[in-house]
């Protein structure tokens, strides 16, 4: 199985702050990497597939970028609606396998 | 606009069967070139998925799962379904079901993804 790895765990940050959340592969997923938005007792939002095409509907305020082992998800101003838990899923080969999270709170 | 809606017993005795059921409103299980999912979360914890099927009824298994888990499509009902046989409390968790899509890019290759998922349903095994 590939291993997701994502960094920080954890962060606190303000609005208006600019975000970047990483995600490691342990072995080179190309650009067939997800990201996803979760809210408490919600499930979670489709934010970016294939590392950087955002989905419908989703501010531009996200997006995505690299390729291989080593990739990111940002999100230029954080907006209060953006405190969330985030994940990244690769697509690359099954079993599809997701991040641990990262967990983005109010400073 | 596609909805997901999982169903099914919300207790569940160890050792016994899980079994839940997705049905999907808003447009056919069979249109389109959609893989349809089962994706779970224990509390507090992250994700994971746990296996697909095609319409055609072709599946997919996370092999750490493989030997206890059945998923069907009922394509006259619009629903999907899964079974997890000789459950433990490890397997307690907030279900999720999902539909798979998948886009293509310029060079033919194809990109899948969540793109709409049920609300969830918390399966909690105990005696």
């Amino acid at each position: 199985d590939i291993q997701m790895t994502q960094s920080p765990s954890s962060l606190s940050a303000s609005a208006g702050d600019r975000l970047t959340i990483t995600c490691r592969a342990s072995q080179s997923i190309r650009n067939y990497l997800n990201w996803y938005q979760q809210k408490p007792g919600k499930a979670p939002k489709l934010l970016i597939f294939a590392a950087s095409s955002l989905q419908s509907g989703v501010p531009s305020r996200f997006s995505g970028s690299g390729s291989g082992t080593d990739l990111t998800l940002t999100i230029s101003s954080l907006q209060p609606e953006d405190f969330a838990t985030y994940y990244c899923q690769q697509s690359y080969s099954t079993p599809v396998t997701f991040g641990q999270g990262t967990r983005v709170e109010i400073k | 606009q596609v909805q997901l809606q999982e169903s099914g017993p919300g207790l569940v005795k160890p050792s016994q069967t899980l079994s839940l059921t997705c049905t999907v409103s808003g447009g056919s299980i069979t249109s389109g070139s959609y893989y349809w999912s089962w994706i779970r979360q224990p509390a507090g914890k992250g994700l994971e998925w746990i296996g697909r099927i095609y319409t055609s009824g072709s599946t997919n298994y996370n092999p750490s799962l493989k030997s206890r888990i059945t998923i069907s499509v009922d394509t006259s009902k619009n629903q999907f379904s899964l079974k997890l046989t000789s459950v433990t409390a490890a397997d307690t968790a907030v279900y999720y079901c999902a539909r798979e899509a998948d886009a293509t890019d310029s060079s033919g290759y194809y990109y899948n993804y969540f793109d709409y998922w049920g609300q969830g349903t918390l399966v909690t095994v105990s005696s």
